[in-house]
């Protein structure tokens, strides 16, 4: 069984730039949620999707956005980079986005902004 | 404000001991509590979990204990590996049903396990 799989791994970007981030849940999964680690402020939630409707988000400005598709695959999107989106950025995929069902996560997405 | 807490950055033990990771928190409306693990450049893995209406959960070499009254939760692992060591996160959920993929982690603690 495939795990969650993001893409790419590695990504540097401008300060002002834009930077969409990939997603692929483990099949079956509707849930998708996103998470920003950085060393200063730790693992972050930024929001969950689940059959295409954003339910839940963090404390992040609009800059922080997403989409899920029909097939259950998510994108996040930062505009107007900032140096301190500088971050490892992790997905994690669900069944139904319960806690007591289980979040498995993604490698990461490594973006530094310069 | 930081609702999880993990105060030791780093813990040191040696290969058959056991090794003990601390966990607080601050809201009461917590009711789901979950242990990851996680290497470097790799997501984190899931490791144990355990809800607000028991005390005591374990899986293998992993225990974990949860003191409601004192907010506070530990995960044992005995006997510890070298191939623990690793970087161990502490996490939080509330809402039962719909936490909606929101967990709040601790700033995680460091195992080296020597052999």
């Amino acid at each position: 069984k495939a795990g969650v799989t993001q893409t790419p791994r590695y990504l540097i970007k401008t300060r002002g730039q834009q930077v969409t981030l990939s997603c692929s849940p483990i099949s079956g999964h509707r849930s998708v949620s996103w998470y920003q680690q950085t060393p200063g402020q730790g693992l972050q939630f930024l929001f969950e999707y689940f059959s295409e409707t954003q339910r839940n988000k963090g404390n992040f400005p609009g800059r922080f956005s997403g989409r899920q598709f029909s097939n259950s695959r998510s994108e996040m999107n930062v505009s107007t980079l900032e140096l301190g989106d500088s971050a490892l950025y992790l997905c994690a995929s669900s069944p139904a986005g319960r806690v007591d069902y289980g979040y498995t996560f993604g490698s990461g997405t490594r973006l530094t902004v310069v | 404000d930081q609702q999880v807490k993990q105060n030791s950055p780093s813990l040191s033990v040696q290969e058959g001991r056991i090794s003990i990771l601390n966990c607080d928190y601050t809201n009461s409306m917590f009711d789901y509590f979950l242990w990851y693990k996680k290497y470097p450049a790799e997501g984190p893995t899931f490791l144990i979990s355990i809800s607000s209406i028991k005390d005591k959960n374990e899986d293998g070499r992993f225990t974990v204990f949860l003191n409601k009254s004192a907010k506070h939760l530990s995960l044992h692992i005995v006997p510890s590996q070298p191939g623990d060591s690793a970087v161990y996160f502490c996490a939080a959920s509330e809402g039962g049903g719909t936490s909606y993929g929101k967990l709040t982690f601790g700033q995680g603690t460091i195992l080296t396990v020597h052999p």
